[in-house]
């Protein structure tokens, strides 16, 4: 399978702990984007990354969030003291820079259930 | 900020029958994109549109873009069931941010026999 891939799919977690999710995007793509979906909303833009320099936070991401992308291949997105409001789909895309379109492929997405 | 409303939000139809989603935007940008989203699955892409004016068909389905009005459709062929899915759109950002979407709300499309 050649498309982007997430893990896990879920996680379960307490409140105050930390969690960390793996992307894998499409192997050539150089851009990747972390959003985060709620239940009934859309997806709303977290941050992205060209090859490993990441170029944009959203106010969305609080000092809690951080993601990395070590060599420009996958990113990992962690959340310290993990609170109820984290509770959420987050989903990572990829796209290839210099493509007209900027056409963004998702991944199926980590589920995450803070109780 | 650009901002971008879908309407209508819930959307029941019956099978055979037509209808447009669609979807507005609140600033100038030549990209806009429709999604489909199963439940709990993640989002297919489904049109790209990239001009004023472009038309892009696929089975029942064909989006068009307006970018003078700030405006797609997503307009429904003779509905079936398959169909039934959470339709976005999503409108990319302009300049120095045009790697960033911004998505509507979704449209909840259920199709009854």
């Amino acid at each position: 399978d050649t498309g982007v891939s997430q893990n896990p799919r879920h996680k379960i977690t307490k409140r105050g702990q930390n969690v960390t999710f793996r992307c894998d995007p499409i192997s050539e793509h150089n851009r990747l984007y972390w959003y985060r979906q709620t239940l009934g909303q859309g997806p709303e833009f977290l941050t992205y990354f060209q090859n490993e320099a990441q170029l944009e936070k959203s106010r969305l991401l609080s000092d809690r969030f951080s993601a990395e992308r070590p060599k420009g291949s996958f990113s990992t997105l962690e959340i310290q003291r993990t609170e109820q409001g984290d509770s959420a789909m987050y989903l990572c895309a990829s796209s290839l820079v210099g493509g007209a379109a900027n056409e963004q492929f998702f991944g199926p997405g980590t589920r995450l259930t803070v109780l | 900020e650009l901002k971008v409303e879908q309407n209508p939000l819930f959307l029941s139809m019956q099978e055979e029958k037509n209808y447009t989603i669609y979807c507005n935007y609140s600033t100038t940008s030549d990209r806009l994109y429709w999604y489909r989203q199963d439940p709990g699955k993640s989002l297919e892409s489904l049109f790209v549109l990239l001009s004023n004016g472009a038309v892009k068909q696929e089975g029942r389905l064909m989006a068009s873009l307006d970018t003078k009005a700030r405006l797609s459709t997503l307009h429904i062929t003779a509905a079936v069931h398959d169909l039934s899915a959470t339709y976005f759109c999503a409108v990319g950002g302009s300049g120095g941010s045009n790697y960033k979407l911004t998505f509507g709300k979704g449209t909840l499309l259920t199709v009854n026999p």
